[in-house]
């Protein structure tokens, strides 16, 4: 069990541009959790899935973000277009046994 | 929607000596706790938890109170080491399976 896999690790893109964050989750979860972590704002929870089902998109700042998972085993996180805001870390997060456990992160600049 | 607090934001301790990080929850609902360590590119790791129907849990070095009534829990660390130096969450989640992560606590420790 690799855990959860996400990609790409690092990604600079110009303003404007659009942006898909991709994770792999743990093998038999059946929640995953997108996050962003910034300084000022900490970890925050963007949207998370039940058996593939979006179940609280709250938290997803605005139009230009959307998250699909088309299957257990993929996920995409996407912005377009991408603001110099949107720099942060995106991780990836998924849930089994009662824990949540994390990627690595994807880490996003937007110049 | 749940609220959670940590104190100190940053700490400092001799190594050999204890560290102890505090959370405090607002829903009174929330029935998980767990704390991740995380350090410098990477995501946040579980390091212990703690479910509402235990009062204490401890792995070797580290160990975590619950106080339900007060709404309060807390992580010790005794013994530090070098490698202990990282940011620390804690978190609180509720039927939702949503985690809410409090601000995180820099520590560092002084060999």
């Amino acid at each position: 069990d690799a855990g959860v896999i996400q990609s790409p690790r690092h990604e600079v893109t110009e303003m404007g541009q659009e942006v898909t964050l991709r994770c792999k989750p743990i093998s038999g979860h059946d929640y995953l959790f997108w996050y962003r972590q910034t300084m000022m704002r900490g970890l925050e929870l963007l949207i998370y899935f039940n058996n593939n089902v979006p179940i609280d998109d709250s938290g997803m700042p605005e139009d230009r973000f959307s998250a699909k998972m088309p299957n257990a085993s993929f996920s995409t996180l996407k912005i377009q277009p991408s603001e110099p805001r949107d720099s942060a870390v995106y991780f990836c997060a998924g849930y089994r046994g009662g824990t949540i456990y994390f990627g690595e992160g994807s880490w996003l600049t937007v110049v | 929607g749940e609220n959670v607090e940590q104190h100190p934001s940053t700490l400092s301790v001799q190594e050999g000596d204890s560290a102890v990080i505090k959370c405090t929850y607002s829903d009174s609902a929330s029935n998980y706790f767990p704390w991740y360590k995380q350090e410098l590119g990477k995501g946040p790791q579980l390091i212990i938890d703690i479910r509402s129907n235990v009062g204490e849990k401890k792995d070797q070095r580290i160990a975590v109170t619950l106080n339900k009534t007060a709404k309060h829990f807390s992580l010790h660390i005794t013994e530090t080491q070098p490698e202990d130096s990282a940011v620390y969450f804690c978190a609180a989640m509720g039927g939702n399976e949503k985690l809410t992560f409090g601000t995180g606590t820099r520590l560092t420790i002084i060999p």
